[in-house]
Order: C-alpha cells, then structure tokens, then sequence
C-alpha cells in the first residue's frame, strides 16, 4: 500500500535551517509529482511546494520562495524540504503529499507529517 | 491566486441529520482541459487529511456513499447525508485549476450538537 513517511522535524531557531524527509513506498515513486503542504497549529492547509515527477521543475508558495527548496531523489524514493532563514511563521506540520501522474488525480495519499517548531 | 471561500466555518449537526458545505472560488475553475479540478478532503482530530472527492463529484474509493458533492464553475456543495460520530472533523475544499499556488479554503469543523 501507498505509505509516504517524513521525518525530519523539530526545534530550530529563528533564522535556522531544516531539512525535511519523506521517504514513498508501495507506488512507483519516479513517475509522480510531490508536493509539500503544512499546516500551523490550530490553522488550515496551505500549500507549500511542487516538484516535477522527474525533478525539472519546481514551484513554491510566495511566503516561502527563495527561502524553501524541494528536491527528490528518485533512486531513494525520497522527497526533501530544505528549509532556510525559518521564522516563527514557518512553524506547522509539514505533510508530504503525492500528486499527479496520468490517470491519477493528485492529493489522493498524505503522509503523518512532521512538526517543525521554530522558536528561541 | 484564487481564493477558496467555505461556509459555515463552524457546523454544529445533529447525528443522522444531513450538513452541508459550500465553497467559492474567486474565479471559475474550469480548467482549459474542460475538466473541473475541486478537491473536498476531510481532517479527523489528530490525523492527515484524507481526500474525500475529486473533480468536484468523484468519490474516493472506501468513502461513504452518505458523502455527495456537486457544483460548477465557481460554486461547489459538499453534502452528508446522515452525519454519524466518525463525521466529525474539519473539512477543507481546495482548487488545483490555476496552479502554482493550489490554495484551500480555510476549513469547516463539523462537530455533534
């Protein structure tokens, strides 16, 4: 069965780094597009970032360009997050969520999240 | 960006009553593909979300058939027919037509009276 676990989360400072993991099984990892989407506590979904099936392109949501970098590595089945100049508002569960490939609509399999804090 | 519009934000329901969710996109979402791309997901307490509906009437395999959704362009209806205990949670309507960004509505928490 589908099970994408991350990993990775935790306390860092303000203006810290992070590196997020979600590590895919039971599906054919390199031919889908992966997304992150957080949620901060008590708050809503909000979508963070895409990254093509084979890793050619990117996007990312305004409040975290040129600050958020996603990345894959097909032959681990692993998706990144690396995180950069974290602020408090960067604080929320990160889920990592398969998206689309031919004949499967995206968002269908979600993994537990992890909880990044960031705080002094 | 589109932004996604829900209604109520909080749903108080009687068990075995029905609810209803609305949800508004601030531009239509017919794609140029002529497909509709309205995801309604459910978020129990404590867990991920889980995709309910896709293209805005598509129910997921092993969802309940109390769970219906229609709509159009801008417009779209989630519906219980027969709330039960496992209903409750927060319920989230989200647009994947005009990406980057795919963006959410803010939630709907669906609680027993």
């Amino acid at each position: 069965q589908v099970q994408l676990v991350e990993s990775g989360g935790g306390v860092v400072q303000p203006g810290g780094s992070l590196r997020l993991s979600c590590v895919a099984s039971g599906f054919t990892f390199n031919i889908y597009g992966m997304h992150w989407v957080r949620q901060a506590p008590g708050k809503g979904l909000e979508w963070v970032a895409i990254i093509w099936y084979d890793g050619s392109n990117m996007y990312y949501a305004d409040s975290v360009k040129g600050r958020f970098t996603i990345s894959r590595d097909n032959s681990k089945n692993t998706l990144y997050l690396q995180m950069d100049s974290l602020t408090a508002e960067d604080t929320a569960v990160y889920y990592c969520v398969r998206g689309y490939t031919s004949g499967s609509p995206p968002f269908a399999y979600w993994g537990q999240g992890t909880l990044v804090t960031v705080s002094s | 960006d589109v932004v996604m519009t829900q209604s109520p934000l909080s749903l108080p329901v009687t068990l075995g009553q029905p609810a209803s969710i609305s949800c508004r996109s601030s531009q239509s979402l017919v794609h140029s593909d002529g497909n509709t791309y309205l995801n309604w997901f459910q978020q129990r307490p404590g867990q991920s979300p889980r995709r309910l509906i896709y293209k805005v009437s598509n129910r997921d395999s092993g969802v309940p058939d109390r769970f219906s959704a229609s709509g159009s362009g801008t417009d779209f209806i989630l519906r219980i027919s027969r709330v039960e205990a496992e209903d409750v949670g927060v319920y989230y309507c989200m647009q994947g037509t005009h990406w980057p960004p795919w963006t959410f509505g803010q939630g709907t928490k669906v609680e027993i009276k």
